[in-house]
């Protein structure tokens, strides 16, 4: 069974400009998270949808951060601008339903510069 | 609210040494607790979970858990250290079946010592 994929697995971008991150979760999950996990410290969600509706977005940045899954599916993480403090890993997560085990991806690494 | 607390952001062992990461919770509901494991570049893997069945929980790569409501802990314990097994771990709490968003600890990176 195929996991989570996210893409891109790196990017460095310069302080202000935009950045988005994809992640496909596992076949037939509803939930899917973002979490953000900065250098140090253990993650934090940003983002929980179920299905394509938002469960929790109560931790997202919404001046500069938005996510979509318009179809249920696969999702977008946008940032813009960014600023340095984004500088994280960005990791998408999947369950069947809530309460279900949380799958994670690998992650997909930021630097702003 | 929940949280957790992880004593110790280092921990040494010996290779064939008892390995033991502490983690204690907070939580207003009966929580349901999890250790994950995070290889370096690599995302989380699930290690263990209790969910309110028995209090000593059994996971992957030798790695066992216990539930201790009185003393609001669940540290991760393996008999004997594996070069394997150095890793950055992570307890995490959440509120069960419908809200399992997950509170995460800070992380303790384990090194194991040949």
């Amino acid at each position: 069974e195929a996991g989570v994929a996210q893409s891109p697995r790196y990017k460095i971008i310069e302080k202000r400009q935009s950045v988005a991150f994809w992640c496909n979760p596992i076949s037939g999950h509803a939930t899917l998270y973002w979490y953000q996990q900065i250098l140090g410290q253990g993650p934090k969600l940003l983002i929980q949808f179920q299905n394509n509706g938002v469960v929790d977005d109560s931790q997202l940045p919404k001046d500069r951060f938005s996510a979509e899954r318009l179809k249920g599916v696969d999702s977008t993480l946008k940032i813009q601008p960014a600023k340095l403090e984004d500088s994280a890993v960005y990791l998408c997560a999947s369950s069947f339903r809530v309460g279900n085990t949380i799958y994670f991806g690998e992650g997909s690494w930021l630097t702003v510069v | 609210a929940q949280s957790v607390t992880q004593l110790g952001s280092h921990v040494s062992v010996s290779e064939g040494a008892l390995v033991l990461l502490r983690c204690n919770y907070s939580s207003s509901v009966p929580p349901y607790l999890f250790w994950y494991v995070q290889y370096p570049n690599q995302g989380l893997q699930l290690l263990l979970k209790y969910t309110s069945a028995a209090t000593l929980v059994k996971g992957i790569n030798g790695f066992e858990a216990e539930f201790k409501k009185s003393e609001t802990s669940f540290h991760l314990t393996k008999p004997s250290a594996h070069m394997s097994d150095a890793a950055e771990y992570f307890c995490a709490v959440s509120e069960g079946t419908g809200a399992n968003n997950l509170f995460f600890g800070t992380g303790t990176r384990l090194t194991v010592i040949p």
